[in-house]
């Protein structure tokens, strides 16, 4: 089985600096299947990134996806106050999916 | 635009079946696309349980398998889920979700319904 390791578990920025989170995965995930997600307090999550780099429908474009081998990372370029929340991967293979187990991007 | 909403008991005895429905709204189940369910322990990760599509085909959660039973009911545009054998550790916000764009994310969720397992 596949499992995602995401890193830092907290992240502690201002607004308006970069955030860089990362996903590392334990095998090959192929970039059509690894996607970001937001999650805020009380809120379902809402999808970010599929394919590793597209941005989902009305997503701003201060959120890009990336890949390097097996690992892949999330970037916000410019912290908005409504960026902190907890953010989780999730690849998909074999009709099965997991989740990474979340970094929280909290307020400095 | 499409639209779930979860419903079903907020709470379960230990050792009994949790059951959970998903009614979907703004798109006909029957028309395609994989329908899931993940849940969430308070304060922790999210977890997948299941995906099912129109025609009945199911995948599981290996973990979760053995207690798992997801099922559709596409007159009622409607999806269910079932663990049994419920303990504390199963405890829990549940989603429903859409599995879209080539059924390899969730692209639309359900606010998620919070099931507690106590007696």
């Amino acid at each position: 089985d596949i499992v995602l390791t995401q890193s830092p578990g907290t992240l502690s920025l201002s607004p308006g600096e970069r955030a860089t989170l990362s996903c590392r995965a334990s095998q090959s995930v192929s970039s059509s299947y690894l996607a970001w997600y937001q999650q805020k307090p009380g809120q379902a999550p809402r999808l970010l990134i599929y394919g590793a780099s597209s941005r989902a429908t009305g997503i701003p474009d201060r959120f890009s996806g990336s890949q390097s081998g097996t690992d892949f990372t999330l970037t916000i370029s410019r912290l908005e106050p409504e960026d902190f929340a907890v953010y989780y991967c999730q690849q998909y293979g074999s009709s099965l999916y997991t989740f990474g187990q979340g970094t929280k991007l909290e307020i400095k | 635009q499409v639209q779930l909403q979860e419903s079903g008991p907020g709470l379960v005895k230990p050792s009994e079946t949790l059951s959970l429905t998903c009614t979907v709204s703004g798109y006909s189940i029957s028309s395609g696309y994989y329908w899931g369910w993940i849940r969430q322990p308070p304060g922790k990760g999210l977890e997948w349980i299941g995906s099912i599509y129109q025609s009945g085909s199911t995948y599981y959660n290996p973990s979760l398998k053995s207690r798992v039973t997801i099922s559709v009911d596409t007159s009622k545009n409607q999806f269910s889920l079932k663990l049994s054998s419920v303990t504390a550790a199963d405890t829990a916000v549940f989603y429903c979700a859409r599995s879209g764009l080539g059924a390899t994310v969730y692209d639309y969720w359900g606010q998620g319904t919070l099931v507690t397992v106590s007696s």
